[in-house]
């Protein structure tokens, strides 16, 4: 069964300031995606950024990119000149490209963004 | 194309009682799956359906829990006999038949067991 770890329960960033929030995995398959989500205080779930396990390239979307190690089995989120809208929680997620797809979560980090 | 809609968006029930979850997918989404989250947890996998099918329940409690996804209709999540631990946020999330591609939630139904 595959298992995702977010070490970082909590996160803070001065706004316009750039944060890093941590992820690793651990699978035994070669092909598979990644994904962080985004719960702010409304509590819905935001796709961020997405990375297929077979693109070398990482992801970027606007401010946010991620740094894919595939070897490491590990898959951090950047952040880039913050803003007070990004405070929320970040869950990072795993989901096999067998037939299920199932997301995989973590146990997710509480971003906070000082003004 | 509206997103995926679940409702009711919070549920308060007594102790004993049952809750009926509906999820409506995403227009031409035929696969949906179910999350619980508690509270200050991650979302967990309860289960996934397909139209009339249920593909995979390996994340459903044993006893009082079900789901159905029919022809018609949208999905419905169960829990008969609530507890206070049944007290949680339940996603819904659906995707295309075509593997791979994203996965879309719901803005959660909140249930409370009193």
């Amino acid at each position: 069964a595959q298992t995702v770890t977010q070490s970082q329960p909590e996160m803070s960033v001065q706004e316009a300031e750039t944060v890093t929030l941590s992820c690793t995995y651990d699978t035994s398959e070669s092909d598979y995606y990644l994904f962080w989500y985004k719960q702010p205080p409304s509590r819905q779930m935001i796709l961020v950024i997405r990375q297929e396990a077979y693109k070398q390239q990482n992801a970027t979307e606007n401010r946010f990119s991620v740094n894919f190690q595939k070897a490491a089995k590990s898959f951090s989120l950047k952040i880039s000149d913050s803003q007070l809208g990004d405070a929320a929680m970040y869950f990072c997620a795993y989901r096999s490209a067998d037939a299920g797809n199932m997301l995989t979560f973590g146990g997710g980090t509480r971003l906070m963004v000082k003004p | 194309n509206a997103g995926v809609m679940q409702n009711p968006r919070h549920l308060v029930r007594r102790r004993g009682q049952e809750a009926r979850l509906r999820c409506s997918p995403m227009k031409g989404h035929s696969h949906v799956y179910w999350y619980r989250q508690l509270p200050e947890e991650g979302l967990k996998f309860m289960v996934y359906l397909q139209k009339e099918n249920i593909i995979d329940e390996s994340g459903m409690p044993k006893e009082r829990f079900s789901a159905e996804f029919p022809k018609e209709g949208p999905s419905i999540l169960r829990i008969q006999q609530v507890v206070r631990g049944d007290s949680a946020a339940y996603f819904c999330a659906s995707r295309t038949g075509i593997s791979g591609n994203t996965i879309y939630f719901g803005e959660g139904s909140w249930l409370t067991v009193v």
